[in-house]
């Protein structure tokens, strides 16, 4: 399995800045997801962000809204730009691991943004 | 585009009652997770079912994939007041390198488990 920490927890912010999000795993993985999850609703994936190579988005979601970094294999930042309101959410990262139930995918913490 | 449909989507029942939570997707896939999730908290790994026919039980709740229906069952027995949460199946169309990775979520089936 794998352990995930995320900063902040939570933030409450202004509309038309940024924020940059944190993900730090505590074992070297190859993928890193990133999803979105409004108030009340399921996960939508933003992207997919594998060391080494560029983020790989879904339909959507573009990289000069979130753009991704994903330095090493236990790290990885996404930044929300230019925020309005419908940006609140819940962002979580996750990353693919194996552990006691096979191999799946562990979530972070999220964290719980809202733009004002 | 993949699709993946819960129901139901809300759910009360009685402490000691048994129920199904259901779950279709649209496109061919022979992998397929459960997760939890707790009112503020992350996403917890319930079950991965990986071929059809695949079942899967811990404690009280029993996790079952028909590939070919394209439907999977989450059953709990004999409910208690600790199983009160958000249930999300989710779907991976990915073979290969990149099966485990983009996964489809359902909406959620909210479980209330009254004393």
């Amino acid at each position: 399995s794998a352990v995930i920490s995320q900063k902040p927890s939570r933030d409450i912010c202004q509309r038309g800045t940024s924020l940059t999000i944190q993900c730090q795993v505590d074992s070297q993985v190859t993928m890193m997801f990133w999803y979105r999850q409004q108030p009340g609703q399921s996960l939508t994936l933003i992207a997919t962000a594998n060391q080494g190579s560029e983020a790989t988005y879904e339909s959507g979601f573009v990289i000069d809204k979130f753009p991704i970094s994903r330095p090493n294999l236990t790290f990885s930042t996404l930044t929300v730009s230019n925020m309005s309101p419908e940006d609140s959410s819940i962002y979580l990262c996750s990353v693919l691991a194996s552990g006691r139930l096979g191999e799946t995918q562990y979530f972070g913490p999220g964290t719980r943004l809202l733009v004002l | 585009e993949l699709k993946v449909e819960q129901n139901p989507l809300f759910l009360s029942m009685q402490e000691g009652k048994n129920y199904t939570i259901y779950c279709n997707y649209s496109t061919t896939s022979d992998r397929l997770y459960w997760y939890r999730q707790d009112p503020g908290k992350s996403l917890e790994s319930l079950f991965v079912l990986l071929s059809n026919g695949a079942v899967k039980q811990e404690g009280r709740l029993m996790a079952s994939l028909d590939t070919k229906a394209r439907l999977s069952t989450l059953h709990i027995t004999a409910a208690v007041h600790d199983l009160s949460a958000t249930y999300f199946c989710a779907v991976d169309p990915g073979v290969g390198e990149t099966s485990g990775s983009r996964l489809t979520f359902g909406e959620g089936t909210q479980l209330t488990v009254n004393p």
